[in-house]
């Protein structure tokens, strides 16, 4: 298996839904990896687990919180998310050393209404 | 701060002609660089990879060179299809973190029949 799955594929909430993403890989990747991307822009880095451990947040707002409850799983619980949170969120992971086999997910097209 | 950035946002070129696409980088501590390629509605897909010990290397119809001295990456792919178009990022990991990749601005890749 060499995929980074991510569910679900389309997301609609309104400001006060409370909503999770999951992404899941079966690579034995010990690094995974939120990912925002607006339209027309590149991917912009979120948060960083290794070895379940959150190792980089990068100044992201509370309303987001990861998860990572075991080596293959990732989720993204959202809450009271803004109009301009609406955007492409990825999932990706990588060997330990983190320089080999970044693989993205599909992603999840969220709207927040 | 240091960043990834590409010459030019857009590039058309008809089928079967060789594409080059360019990246400029700042950080001289990076130390690893990944091609993607990110179609409409889908994440992205590694295309190929090169470390800071190489200067160039071959895959299929792709070629990453890489030119330490003034900082810059491109890539070539040969013999265009229409397949091959979309946006194409130049990744880079920093080195300060094994876990952080930083992406340049994309390309749009047009290829015409």
């Amino acid at each position: 298996d060499t995929e980074v799955t991510q569910t679900p594929k389309h997301l609609v909430m309104g400001m006060t839904n409370k909503k999770s993403l999951k992404c899941e890989q079966h690579m034995g990747h010990r690094a995974m990896y939120w990912y925002k991307q607006k339209a027309k822009k590149p991917p912009e880095l979120m948060f960083v687990y290794s070895y379940e451990k959150l190792s980089i947040n990068e100044s992201v707002p509370s309303r987001f919180s990861p998860e990572c409850p075991n080596s293959s799983l990732l989720n993204l619980h959202l809450h009271a998310l803004q109009p301009e949170d609406s955007a492409l969120y990825l999932c990706a992971s990588s060997q330990e050393s983190g320089k080999f086999g970044y693989t993205f997910g599909s992603g999840t097209r969220l709207t927040v209404v | 701060g240091e960043n990834v950035g590409l010459h030019l946002p857009t590039l058309s070129v008809q089928e079967g002609d060789n594409s080059i696409i360019n990246c400029a980088y700042s950080n001289s501590a990076s130390d690893y660089f990944i091609w993607y390629k990110q179609e409409s509605g889908k994440g992205p897909q590694f295309i190929i990879d090169i470390r800071s010990n190489m200067d160039k290397r071959q895959g299929q119809r792709v070629t990453v060179l890489l030119n330490k001295t003034v900082k810059h990456l491109s890539l070539q792919i040969a013999a265009t299809q229409p397949g091959d178009s979309a946006v194409y990022f130049c990744a880079e990991n920093g080195g300060g973190s094994n876990y952080k990749l930083t992406f340049g601005k994309g390309t749009l890749l047009t290829v015409n029949p």
